[in-house]
C-alpha cells in the first residue's frame, strides 16, 4: 500500500489567484497522476508523469500545469484560478511495469473552491 | 476506445446482507486489468480489489469478491455481510498496457447506502 499525501485538503480562494496543490508519495513509485472529479461524478485524468522530468497531459483538457523534479513530488499549479476550476483534485501513484496489474494508490484529495 | 459502464447510480442494502454492484466494460485489447475503488464522503479513493483479464479465478479480498464474466464483459463487485461503514461511492475502472501507459478509465460510480 502506498503512502501518498496531498495538501491542502481544502482550499477556498478568490478568482485570479495563483495556487499550487501539493502531492507527495513515499513509496518510490515512478508513475504519478492528477485527476479532477466533480462531486459524485467520475474521475478524469488531467496530468501524469512517468518519472523525473516527465509530464504528459491526460484525457481532460486542463489549464493547470505540473512539474516532476523529484520522484516523490508532483505538484499541480493553476496560474489564475477561476470558478470553473472548483472541483476535487486527486493525486495517485503506481509502480511502472507497464503491466495491467499496476495498481494506482490515491491521496486524500484537495477540495478546491474558487469564488 | 475503452469504456466502463456502471448502470446503478444508487443502491440500498440492509446491514449484514450481501450486495452486488454492476460493472460492464468494453475494450478490444486482450490484456487489461479491472479495479474497484471505494470513495467515502471524505473523498479519498480506496483500492479494494483487482482482476486481470487472464486470471482464471475470481479475485477475492476479505468481504469483497469480483464476479468476472469475460464473455459478457462484466466485472461485478460483491460485498458480503454489508456494514454501515460500506456506505460510499464505488467506482469500477479498467486499465490496459496499450492505453497511454496503463491509464485508468473510470465508470460513473454507484452510491451504496447501507441501512441499519
Amino acid at each position: 500500500e502506498a503512502d501518498i499525501y496531498q495538501t491542502p485538503r481544502y482550499l477556498v480562494i478568490g478568482t485570479g489567484k495563483k495556487i499550487t496543490l501539493e502531492c507527495s508519495q513515499t513509496m518510490g513509485h515512478d508513475k504519478m497522476y492528477w485527476y479532477q472529479q466533480d462531486p459524485g461524478m467520475e474521475l478524469h485524468l488531467i496530468h501524469y508523469s512517468y518519472g523525473v522530468n516527465s509530464t504528459e497531459k491526460g484525457d481532460l483538457s486542463s489549464e493547470s500545469t505540473v512539474s516532476r523534479i523529484r520522484t516523490e513530488h508532483f505538484p499541480l499549479t493553476l496560474e489564475s484560478a477561476r470558478p470553473s476550476h472548483t472541483s476535487q483534485y486527486l493525486c495517485a501513484s503506481s509502480v511502472l511495469t507497464g503491466s495491467s496489474t499496476d495498481t494506482q494508490y490515491f491521496g486524500p484529495g484537495t477540495r478546491l473552491t474558487v469564488l | 476506445a475503452q469504456k466502463i459502464t456502471q448502470t446503478q447510480p444508487g443502491m440500498f442494502v440492509q446491514e449484514k446482507e450481501a450486495v452486488t454492484l454492476d460493472c460492464t466494460y468494453d475494450t478490444s485489447d486482450p490484456s487489461y486489468g479491472l479495479f474497484w475503488y471505494k470513495q467515502p464522503s471524505s473523498g479519498e479513493m480506496i483500492f479494494l480489489i483487482y482482476q486481470g483479464s487472464y486470471d482464471q479465478q475470481n479475485a477475492t479480498e476479505g468481504r469483497y469478491s469480483l464476479n468476472f464474466q469475460k464473455a459478457r464483459k462484466s466485472a461485478n463487485l460483491v460485498i458480503s455481510a454489508s456494514q454501515l461503514g460500506d456506505s460510499a461511492m464505488y467506482f469500477c475502472a479498467m486499465s490496459n498496457p496499450g492505453n497511454a501507459g496503463n491509464m485508468l478509465t473510470f465508470g460513473g460510480g454507484t452510491r451504496l447506502m447501507v441501512k441499519p
